[in-house]
């Protein structure tokens, strides 16, 4: 199985621009969880999406948003861009909806100027 | 007080020592516990899932988990230097996928 892929890997922005990044889960996952990873925070969760909707949502401003298809692939979208935004976001997804392994993507690492 | 507290090292061992990596929790709900690693530059790669008191094994890693102490701890036997990285300790409570993680065990095991 190919595992969760991501795109894109690397994108440079400035601030007050707007960004969507993209994550195809594992085929026959329907859970997609997104993360932001910095060295400060460390990995922090943003929002789970399951079967197109939003299930959970971590303590991000509303700035940060996301949206799921009926495929399972999924998007986020940060709009607004601040230098704090610059980090690897993360995906991952998993098969159930319970409390399931979770298998991470590659990351798109974000870097706002 | 941080949900999920980890040593942040750098924990050093020898190689074909045992390393041993610790994780404390503080929400009594949490029902599940994962294991990732993360080597650096890389994302966290899932090593193992524990989800009831006792120990798993899984080749050279034994996850603990000890609910009523409230603590998860990894076990890792023959270490080899392939096997440094951080190790981040992640738990979920019910209604749905939110990972809690901890800011992670850099390990460095060495020749």
């Amino acid at each position: 199985k190919a595992g969760v892929t991501q795109t894109p890997r690397y994108l440079i922005k400035t601030r007050g621009q707007q960004v969507t990044l993209s994550c195809s889960p594992i085929s026959g996952h329907r859970s997609v969880s997104w993360y932001q990873q910095t060295p400060g925070q460390g990995l922090q969760f943003l929002f789970e999406y399951f079967s197109e909707t939003q299930r959970n949502k971590g303590n991000f401003p509303g700035r940060f948003s996301g949206r799921q298809f009926s495929n399972s692939r999924s998007e986020m979208n940060v709009s607004t861009l601040e230098l704090g935004d610059s980090a690897l976001y993360l995906c991952a997804s998993s098969s159930w909806t319970g409390e399931d392994e979770q298998f991470f993507g590659p990351g798109t690492r974000l870097t706002v100027l | 007080q941080k949900e999920v507290e980890q040593n942040s090292g750098p924990l050093s061992v020898p190689e074909g020592a045992i390393a041993s990596l610790n994780c404390t929790y503080s929400d009594r709900g949490s029902q599940s516990f994962f294991w990732y690693r993360q080597y650096s530059g890389k994302s966290p790669e899932l090593i193992m899932s524990i989800y009831s008191n006792g120990d798993k094994e899984d080749g050279r890693f034994t996850a603990q988990l000890n609910k009523a102490s409230q603590y998860v701890s990894l076990l890792i036997r023959d270490s080899q230097p392939s096997d440094s990285a951080t190790y981040l300790c992640a738990w979920s409570t019910g209604g749905g996928n939110k990972l809690t993680f901890g800011t992670g065990t850099q390990l460095k095991v060495e020749l």
